[in-house]
Order: C-alpha cells, then structure tokens, then sequence
C-alpha cells in the first residue's frame, strides 16, 4: 500500500492564482481530512469528510473549498489565493474500524503564495 | 476556547536518558489522547493513544500518562537515542469524531 500521497510536493502561486492540492489513499478509509501547519501554531484542521459525497467544515475553512466523489480522492481547492495561505498542508486518513481515531498522514505539500 | 500547549522551547537530553514532554489542555474533556512523532519535512507519524479513564500506556520504551483532573499528559522516552530527534505533538480527540485537536509541538533532542 502507498498510503496517503499527496502531490504536489511544492507550489509557489501568484496572488489571485487558483490551484487545486491533491490528496489520494489507497487504504479504503472512509475518513479524510485536510489540516494547515504553520509556525508555533500546531496542525489546523481545514476541512474533512465522513465518506464519499460528505464533507464539512474544520477549524479554518474560509478560502478552502473541498469535495469528495471517490473514496479514495479528496482534493483542496484553492479558489483565490492569499500570501496568508502559505502553509505546510498536510491530509489524513483514517478507518471507522478503529473509530477514526488513528489518523495516517501524507508527507504534505508546501505551498508559498507571492 | 480549547487550547493545548506543549513546551515551545526544544528539548535537549544526553543519549541513555529518559525524554520527559509535557502536554497540558484547558476547555476540553477530551475521549482520548494521541502523541505523533514528525520528522523535518514529513507528516506526522501515529505513536500513542491513551483514553479518558486510562492512567498510562506504554509501547516499548513509550510511556504516556494521562490526567483528566490536572488535564495533562505526561510522554515519556526512556533510555533515549539520537534516532529520537524529532518534534512530538500531541492531539486531543472526541468519540467518534475524527477531528483532532493538536498542540504546537516540543521539539527534542538527543545528543550523543
């Protein structure tokens, strides 16, 4: 198994840019979720979904959209880029068969915004 | 607000001791408790969990303690080595939830 991938590895985006972050596991976990890194302030969670067609909203959802058509797929979307979104992002997933309590994590994409 | 600290300033211990970090939460009654090891420029990594009505857990040379009533977590790494040079972060979590709340983490050092 190759676990959770997440491409690209780095990104530097314009202000006003679009993008989309991709996010992909291959472990049939029904639970995917979307977190921000930043400096002295831990992980964040942005996004998340209980399984295919449901998502919702985290701690820091505004200028994130997410969507979740497969299982195994949850993209983040970037609609309008803001220098204030360079980050470490990071997804995760993880099984209802342990409750959603352990959560396997992709090796993150940094992203900078000019 | 829920809010986790960890200590900000790195830890550094000599190679053959014992880690000590510490995690304290304030508004929260977590279900459970979870630490992660994170190397330079990669994700988080699963290492403990411990429950509410769980005292301690241990994995190995891992102990992780957990005091509902200080509301603190005490993880500890004994006989330490260099390969133990990590930053380790806690994460509080609800019952059947998945979301995890997570502090900053304490960044440790093992020297030779």
């Amino acid at each position: 198994n190759a676990g959770v991938t997440q491409t690209p590895k780095f990104q530097v985006l314009k202000t006003g840019q679009s993008m989309t972050l991709q996010c992909a596991q291959d472990m049939n976990h029904e639970y995917m979720s979307w977190y921000r890194q930043d400096p002295g302030m831990g992980l964040r969670l942005i996004h998340y979904s209980v399984g295919a067609g449901i998502t919702d909203q985290g701690e820091v959802p505004n200028g994130y959209n997410v969507s979740r058509s497969t299982t195994e797929d949850f993209p983040l979307r970037l609609l309008s880029a803001a220098p204030s979104q360079t980050s470490v992002y990071f997804c995760a997933s993880s099984s209802n068969k342990d409750r959603q309590e352990t959560q396997y994590f992709g090796p993150g994409t940094r992203l900078l915004v000019l | 607000s829920q809010k986790i600290e960890q200590n900000s300033e790195a830890l550094n211990i000599q190679e053959g001791k014992t880690a000590t970090l510490t995690c304290n939460y304030t508004n929260y009654s977590p279900a459970y408790l979870q630490w992660y090891r994170q190397d330079p420029g990669r994700g988080p990594v699963f290492l403990l969990l411990i429950r509410e009505n769980e005292k301690e857990k241990r994995k190995e040379r891992l102990k992780v303690t957990f005091d509902t009533t200080l509301k603190q977590s005490l993880f500890h790494i004994t006989a330490s080595q260099p390969a133990d040079s990590a930053t380790y972060l806690c994460a509080l979590g609800s019952s059947n939830t998945g979301k995890l709340i997570f502090g900053q983490g304490t960044t440790l050092q093992v020297k030779p």
